[in-house]
């Protein structure tokens, strides 16, 4: 059974870059997409990016100028970066199997942004 | 950005009770690629259905999808009681894919 796990800080400082991780296990991250996906509080999803194991990504437009996926297959790993965040980007962040329909998920971690 | 609507925004029923919910696009979504999401108070989405009538694996045969264009309904035959929860419609014929609001169905 597949499963995946989000860590990194659960804190983030306005105009810092946000940093997440999604270790894969029960698995191969090779011949799969990888998506990381938000949900502010009470609210609803929004599809951040994925990417493919051979390194192909793909961007939301509303967030592209902010943020960077990429993956490290000896780790069975991929990671999020969004840069410059503000309060608005304070959201449980899940990362998920799949370019556009998500069969697994990890079970998601809150990042608040806060001075 | 295709933009999805569901409604109603909550729908009360008791267990046992057949549930039915829509979700409009804003634009035609191409070859039904429409998905419905299970949400639980802090869990994450679990899929339910794709290809708009396609049950992910593991899902019992009491939900089904139908629709086509930009009208989509998720039925709930006989509700369980683990069925009570939030329910997200999620197109992924245009880019990029997009979430509705959701419709939480709670226990009346």
């Amino acid at each position: 059974q597949v499963q995946l796990q989000e860590s990194g800080p659960g804190l983030v400082k306005p105009s810092e870059t946000l940093s997440l991780t999604c270790t894969v296990s029960g698995g191969s991250i090779s011949n799969y997409y990888w998506s990381w996906i938000r949900q502010p509080p009470g609210r609803g999803l929004e599809w951040i990016a994925y990417i493919y194991y051979s390194g192909s990504t793909n961007y939301n437009p509303s967030l592209k100028s902010r943020v960077t996926i990429s993956l490290d297959t000896s780790q069975n790993q991929f990671s999020l970066k969004l840069s410059s965040v503000t309060a608005a980007d304070t959201a449980v962040y899940y990362c998920a199997r799949g370019p556009t329909r998500f069969d697994y998920w990890g079970q998601g971690t809150l990042v608040t942004v806060s001075s | 950005e295709i933009v999805l609507t569901q409604s109603p925004g909550t729908l009360s029923l008791s267990p046992g009770e057949r549930a039915t919910l829509s979700c409009r696009a804003s634009q035609s979504v191409s070859s039904s690629h429409l998905a419905w999401y299970q949400q639980k108070p802090g869990q994450a989405p679990r899929l339910l259905m794709y290809g708009a009538s396609s049950r992910a694996t593991g899902i019992p045969d009491r939900f089904s999808g139908s629709g086509s264009g930009t009208d989509f309904t998720l039925t709930i035959s006989r509700l369980e009681p683990e069925d009570f929860a939030v329910y997200y419609c999620q197109q992924y014929g245009g880019s990029p894919n997009t979430f509705g609001p959701g419709t939480k169905v709670d226990i009346k």
